[in-house]
Order: structure tokens, then C-alpha cells, then sequence
């Protein structure tokens, strides 16, 4: 059981914009920035939002990160199929002292 | 450039305890944060602890009676140990950099536990 809420599936057709939630608690995303992973088959995650917001360098501006209260979300616009990944939220919890990750949701490009 | 690489056995046995090393390059495991985060085959991250600059430590409620990692500073490398090892420890095991927003990764090792 995940700390962070993440619904485990979401889809959408070329071109379309889908959003991933992310749902906590005030002692994590309340208080804390939000980060978002992308995970290809076999591969290591890699960051592609941090700080609620911020796009590391080499990352689509399609992509594009937002938090409102204990939520968060990652949005993906003009979908592409090189988008289908699983992807994870991940913040500090200031309770647990340490970082809690949400259990990650599978995007299908239709 | 900031590189991590884990090493350690591939297949452990029931009731074992698993070791793995993590190598940094690019970076000083004197600075920062640097945790192991693990995957079982199909499923999601799953956090198991970290150790940061002062040597201070803080583990996975779900784990932490099982685990301890330390960290070489003169070898830059921190480690995993994970005693009692069973079925459900199956898993690929990842060396993190960071607090939550893990800007390294290592390209994570497969540890399968059977006997």
C-alpha cells in the first residue's frame, strides 16, 4: 500500500493531453515539493518533473507539473507513443522523515 | 558527470542476507542523501532507506527491522544489507541520489531469492 495515491492505469490517442493524479497527505504533499519519475520497460526511472513544476533540461515542455493542497498532478500534452511509460510521484514526508512514492500509473497510448 | 553502479550477487537463498554496493562516481557519498529503492518484477517502488552526509540513517518502516546501510567514504560506496531474505525480496534493487527528487540512478541489479 502506497503512501501517495496514483490511479494505476490512464490512456489516451496521439495528440491528446492526459493527466496523472497524485493524491497525499499534509505531512507529504502538503508540505513538501513533488517529483515525477518516467519509467520505460527495463529501464531505471528518470526524473521528469521536480520541484512541483520544474522540467530537468532535455525534458518535453509537453510535459508539465502542478500541485494544489495535498494533490498533485502531471500533465502530458500531444501525446506521442515513445509517452507510454509508468510513471511515479514521489515527495518528502516530514512524519516518516524520509520519501514516499505513489504506485505508479500505467500510460497507454491508444 | 554523476554516475551510480550497484554490484552484488544475482541470486541469494531463502533466509539469507543479501549485500550490495553501490559505486559513486562524480560525486562525494560525504555529500547528499543516497538511497536503495527496490522494484519487484510487475510492480511498483517501493523505498527501503537512505543514508546521508553525517552517516545518519533512516529506513522503510516495512523493512527497517531487516535492514542497515553504511556507507565507505574513502570508496565513495554505500551499501545495502537485507537479512532474512525470502521470496517476496525478489526484486530489482536501485541506488538513488537525493531526498525524493532521486536525480541519479544506477541501472538497478536483479536479486532473486530461491534456493
Amino acid at each position: 500500500q502506497s503512501v501517495l495515491t496514483q490511479p494505476p492505469s490512464a490512456s489516451g490517442t496521439p495528440g491528446q493531453r492526459v493527466t496523472i493524479s497524485c493524491s497525499g497527505s499534509n505531512s507529504n504533499i502538503g508540505r513538501n515539493t513533488v517529483n515525477w519519475y518516467q519509467q520505460l520497460p527495463g529501464m531505471a526511472p528518470k526524473v521528469f518533473i521536480h520541484s512541483d513544476n520544474q522540467r530537468p533540461s532535455g525534458v518535453p515542455d509537453r510535459f508539465s507539473g502542478s500541485k494544489s493542497g495535498t494533490s498533485a498532478s502531471l500533465a502530458i500534452s500531444g501525446l506521442q507513443s515513445g509517452d507510454e511509460a509508468d510513471y511515479y510521484c514521489a515527495t518528502w514526508d516530514d512524519s516518516l522523515n524520509g520519501p514516499v512514492l505513489g504506485g505508479g500509473t500505467k500510460l497507454t497510448v491508444l | 558527470q554523476v554516475q551510480l553502479q550497484e554490484s552484488g550477487p544475482g541470486l541469494v537463498k531463502p533466509s539469507e542476507t543479501l549485500s550490495l554496493t553501490c559505486t559513486v562516481s562524480g560525486a562525494s557519498t560525504s555529500t547528499y542523501y543516497w538511497n536503495w529503492i527496490r522494484q519487484p518484477p510487475g510492480k511498483g517502488l517501493e523505498w527501503i532507506g537512505y543514508i546521508y552526509y553525517s552517516g545518519g540513517t533512516n529506513y522503510n518502516p516495512s523493512l527497517k527491522s531487516r535492514v542497515t546501510i553504511s556507507v565507505d567514504t574513502s570508496k565513495n560506496q554505500f551499501s545495502l544489507n537485507l537479512n532474512s531474505m525470502t521470496a517476496a525480496d525478489t526484486a530489482v534493487y536501485y541506488c538513488a541520489r537525493g531526498k525524493s527528487y532521486f536525480s541519479y540512478w544506477g541501472q538497478g541489479t536483479l536479486v532473486t531469492v530461491s534456493s
